[in-house]
């Protein structure tokens, strides 16, 4: 099966400017999740998605990041304006309830965005 | 809260060695759920093994097995016969009753020739 899509792979933006990253997750998984990765650390959930509803969105910076999954199935992520610290790798990844044999809810990964903000 | 702790940012093997990745956590959920991922450099998180809190045996997965010891909180794992490919990013990361993933900050594992 196909697996998580992400685009673009990289991106370099000014501070102050606006980016928006795509997922598409593997077919048939309900949950979505965005995490942000900063070099050097573990990934950050920023936003998790059932279907098209927001489960938790805790850690997202509201000010200037939304996210959407209009359809509940891809998803937009975006930040308006970007600051400095927003340089990171935004991971997507899906997870389905069906067990088929492995941990429930299992997370699978995409390859990820490489934002640098100047 | 729930808290991730690698201690070791970097490691070195020889190839064909074993090794093994320290990971402790802290939580107060009664039912949570522990995993490896690999970050190779191409950047995608790769699912290794997972061990559940009331699991009674200890995960194996091919070369990889996961070392799980309740009581004093860690799910150290280990890598047997390691080989070159196995140089990457690994990340512990703990699943409680939010689902939500907390990841550690990662060890370096460079497997030498």
């Amino acid at each position: 099966e196909a697996g998580v899509a992400q685009s673009p792979r990289y991106k370099i933006i000014e501070k102050r400017q606006s980016v928006a990253f795509w997922c598409n997750p593997i077919s048939g998984h309900a949950t979505l999740y965005w995490y942000q990765q900063i070099l050097g650390q573990g990934p950050k959930l920023l936003i998790q998605f059932q279907n098209n509803g927001v489960v938790d969105d805790s850690q997202l910076p509201k000010d200037r990041f939304s996210a959407e999954r209009l359809k509940g199935v891809d998803s937009t992520l975006k930040i308006q304006p970007a600051k400095l610290e927003d340089s990171a790798v935004y991971l997507c990844a899906s997870s389905s309830l069906r067990t088929s044999g492995r941990p429930i809810n299992e997370q699978f990964f995409g390859p990820g965005t490489r934002l640098t903000v100047l | 809260a729930q808290k991730i702790t690698q201690t070791q940012p970097g490691m070195f093997v020889q190839e064909k060695e074993a090794v093994t990745l320290d990971c402790t956590y802290d939580t107060s959920d009664p039912s949570y759920g522990l995993f490896w991922y690999k970050q190779p450099s191409s950047g995608e998180m790769i699912f290794l093994i997972y061990q559940g809190s009331y699991d009674q045996q200890n995960a194996t997965e091919g070369r990889y097995s996961l070392n799980f010891q309740k009581a004093r909180k860690s799910a150290n794992l280990v890598i047997s016969a390691s080989q070159l490919g196995d140089s990457a990013m690994y990340f512990c990361a703990m699943r409680g009753f939010t689902n939500k993933l907390i990841f550690g900050t990662g060890t370096l594992l460079a497997v030498q020739p």
